[in-house]
């Protein structure tokens, strides 16, 4: 079974400057996470997904970041434009469902200068 | 909205000796306690989780326990082998608030042989 995909790997951008990440899911996940992870410190939740409807994304700084799940599997987080204090690693989660077993992938590395 | 201490920060132990990882969480309401591994440059991984109906969960040499009127719950960690050494997050989750998911800052363990 293939794991949770996200891409790119590794993101270099100049600040003000646009920037997308791109996350899969595990087939048949119904439950889509977007979490940012600064150095040294624990993931921080930026959105749920229950299929295709976001259940609550307070925790995303909505002035600057969107997200969008068409059709209830992949996932898209956007930044625009970035801030140098946007450099972080985005990790993406699935799980067949709310406190079920998360699933994370390899993540997003954003380094904004 | 809920806030989950964790220490301590960073703990060294010898090689076949215990590690106990303890976190304290805010909202009463919270029920579901995931632990977290995550090795270097690594995505985070499930250990073991515990729902509040329960107090004590053991898989292995890694257990956890739940102390619902205290509000924290901890990780043991038996007999330590060397690929024990990560970083490892606690996170705790509600039913009744919807996105709440938050987790620790983090404990860097380092098993020495």
């Amino acid at each position: 079974e293939a794991g949770v995909v996200q891409s790119p790997r590794y993101k270099i951008i100049e600040k003000k400057q646009p920037v997308a990440f791109w996350c899969n899911p595990i087939s048949g996940h119904n439950t889509l996470y977007w979490y940012r992870q600064n150095l040294g410190q624990g993931p921080e939740l930026l959105i749920r997904y229950e299929n295709e409807e976001a259940v609550d994304d307070s925790q995303l700084p909505k002035d600057r970041f969107s997200a969008e799940r068409l059709k209830g599997v992949d996932s898209t987080l956007k930044i625009q434009p970035a801030e140098l204090g946007d450099s972080a690693v985005y990790l993406c989660a699935s799980s067949l469902g709310y406190q079920e077993t998360q699933y994370f992938g390899p993540g997003t590395r954003l380094l904004v200068l | 909205g809920e806030n989950v201490e964790q220490h301590p920060s960073t703990l060294s132990v010898q090689e076949g000796d215990s590690a106990v990882i303890k976190c304290t969480y805010s909202d009463s309401a919270s029920n579901y306690f995931p632990w977290y591994k995550q090795e270097l440059g690594k995505r985070p991984q499930l250990i073991i989780d515990i729902r509040s109906n329960v107090g004590e969960k053991k898989d292995q040499r890694i257990a956890v326990t739940l102390n619902k009127t205290a509000k924290h719950f901890s990780l043991h960690i038996t007999e330590t082998q060397p690929e024990d050494s990560a970083v490892y997050f606690c996170a705790a989750s509600s039913l009744y608030n919807f996105n709440k998911f938050y987790f620790g800052s983090g404990t860097k363990l380092n098993v020495k042989p």
